[in-house]
């Protein structure tokens, strides 16, 4: 069974610095790895994806993530946060085939906060 | 993507009430998949529900606690039946989509549900 860990319950960062959230994930076979935002009161808004190929992957509002095998890390970063930034976000992996290749089994979540 | 209405938006229901939840897309799509996510929780899928077979339940959910209708490629319901405070929850519905999104599940904003 697949599995997700996203070691920080809550990351503060300053506005304009960089941020990180970390992932890291247990999977059979080759990933299938997601990260997704929650703002307040709203549904699950999908940032970005790897598949397979560059282990970069750049996503929607400037959001990147880069994918280590070795490591079995997907880690979410952004080179200068906004305060709009701050919002929960789930980390998710689903096996890349065979039965329940499409199941996506998320992390516990990690509040962002950025502080202006 | 995919323009994935829910509804309703909440609701606060009495014990031992059922509640059904609507969830409508926008276009055509074969997968649809149900969602809890308890308070401070993360997301945990309840069942897939695709057009013309039965839904799949995930272990610990069961049909006749959250039936599930599929009655056409754009619409499903998720009724949680005879509810008691520890149904407070938010359900989500999501969807995949055909051809270069696919692999990429979409969400609608979500019910938030509150049992007395």
């Amino acid at each position: 069974a697949q599995s997700v860990a996203q070691p920080e319950d809550q990351v503060n960062v300053a506005e304009g610095n960089p941020l990180t959230v970390k992932c890291t994930y247990s999977v059979s076979g080759n990933p299938y790895l997601f990260w997704y935002v929650q703002y307040p009161n709203r549904g699950l808004q999908f940032l970005l994806k790897y598949i397979t190929g560059d282990n970069l992957v750049k996503g929607s509002y400037g959001f990147e993530a880069e994918f280590n095998k070795s490591q079995t890390s997907f880690h979410l970063k952004k080179p200068s946060a906004l305060v709009s930034d701050s919002a929960l976000y789930f980390c998710a992996v689903s096996p890349h085939s065979g039965a329940g290749s499409y199941q996506l089994t998320f992390g516990k979540g990690t509040k962002l906060s950025v502080i202006p | 993507s995919a323009v994935i209405s829910q509804k309703p938006s909440r609701d606060i229901c009495q014990r031992g009430t059922s509640l059904t939840i609507q969830c409508q897309v926008d276009s055509q799509v074969t997968m649809m998949f149900w969602y809890r996510q308890q308070p401070g929780q993360s997301l945990t899928l309840i069942a897939t529900a695709n057009q013309g077979s039965e839904a799949t339940y995930e272990s610990g959910f069961v049909i006749d606690k959250f039936p599930i209708s599929r009655p056409n490629l754009t619409f499903s319901t998720l009724t949680v039946s005879n509810m008691s405070p520890e149904d407070s929850s938010i359900y989500l519905c999501s969807v995949e989509l055909p051809g270069p999104a696919k692999n990429i599940q979409y969400f609608g904003a979500g019910t938030r549900l509150s049992v007395l």
